[in-house]
C-alpha cells in the first residue's frame, strides 16, 4: 500500500494553456474523487468515479474541465484554456467500495497549479 | 444545500491543554462525518470517521462526537502537543449524492 499518488506536485502554466494531472489511487480502491482547494478554504468537490464510471460531477465545473478513469485504475483531470481563477491545489482521494458511509477517504498530496 | 461551518477559524493554545474543535452542518441527512488533519501544502489525513448511527469515535488522544439531530460534531484533543499543530477539517457525506462537503477548517497552533 503506497498510498494515493498524484503527479505532478507542482505545475506552472500560462493562461490559455491546457494542463493534465494524474492520480493513482490505492490499488484496491474502487471510489475516486477529485477536489479543488484554494488557500484558507476547505476542499471543493469536483467529480466522483466508481470504478471507470463517472457518477457525479459538480455543477460548478465548467466545460473546460474533464476527468477520466479508464479501466477503473488511474485517473486524469484535464483543464483546457486555463484561467487565473483555476489556480488552486487539486486533490485526489480514494476509498474502498464497501458499505456506503463506512469508508475513510485517503488523499494524495495534491497538485498545486499556478496560472500566470 | 448542505453547508458545513467550523468554529473557531484559528486557535492557539499552550502545550498540554485539552481543546475542543466544533463543526456544524445544516442538513442532518448524512451518511457519515469525518475529521481530517492537513499540514501546510499537504493532502488530508483522515483521523476519525463517525457513521450516522454512531455517537462517537476515539483514537488515542482524539475523541469525536456526533449529534446528527442538532447538526453538530466536536473533536476533542487531549493533552495537546506541538506536533498537533495543523488545520483540522470536518466533512459530511451528503445523503443522496456521492460528495463530501467540507468545512473551512480550524487552524490549530500548539505552543511549546
Amino acid at each position: 500500500d503506497t498510498g494515493v499518488s498524484q503527479d505532478p506536485r507542482h505545475k506552472i502554466t500560462k493562461r490559455g494553456q491546457n494542463v493534465t494531472f494524474r492520480c493513482d489511487p490505492i490499488s484496491e480502491h474502487n471510489r475516486l474523487y477529485w477536489y479543488r482547494q484554494t488557500l484558507g478554504q476547505g476542499p471543493e468537490f469536483l467529480t466522483y468515479f466508481q470504478n471507470e464510471a463517472q457518477l457525479e460531477k459538480s455543477r460548478l465545473l465548467s466545460d473546460r474541465f474533464s476527468a477520466e478513469r479508464p479501466k477503473g485504475s488511474f485517473s486524469t483531470l484535464e483543464i483546457q484554456r486555463t484561467e487565473q481563477g483555476d489556480s488552486a491545489m487539486y486533490l485526489c482521494a480514494s476509498s474502498p467500495l464497501g458499505q456506503w458511509g463506512n469508508e475513510k477517504l485517503f488523499f494524495g498530496s495534491g497538485t498545486q497549479l499556478s496560472v500566470l | 444545500k448542505q453547508e458545513v461551518t467550523q468554529i473557531p477559524a484559528a486557535l492557539s493554545v499552550p502545550e498540554g491543554e485539552n481543546l475542543v474543535l466544533n463543526c456544524s452542518f445544516t442538513d442532518s441527512a448524512i451518511y457519515n462525518l469525518q475529521w481530517f488533519r492537513q499540514d501546510p501544502g499537504k493532502g488530508l489525513t483522515s483521523l476519525l470517521l463517525i457513521q450516522s448511527s454512531q455517537r462517537e469515535q476515539t483514537s488515542g488522544r482524539l475523541n469525536a462526537s456526533l449529534d446528527k439531530s442538532s447538526g453538530r460534531s466536536t473533536l476533542y484533543i487531549a493533552a495537546s502537543q506541538p506536533g498537533d499543530s495543523a488545520t483540522y477539517l470536518c466533512a459530511v457525506s451528503d445523503s443522496g449524492t456521492y460528495k463530501y462537503i467540507f468545512g473551512t477548517g480550524t487552524r490549530l497552533k500548539v505552543l511549546a
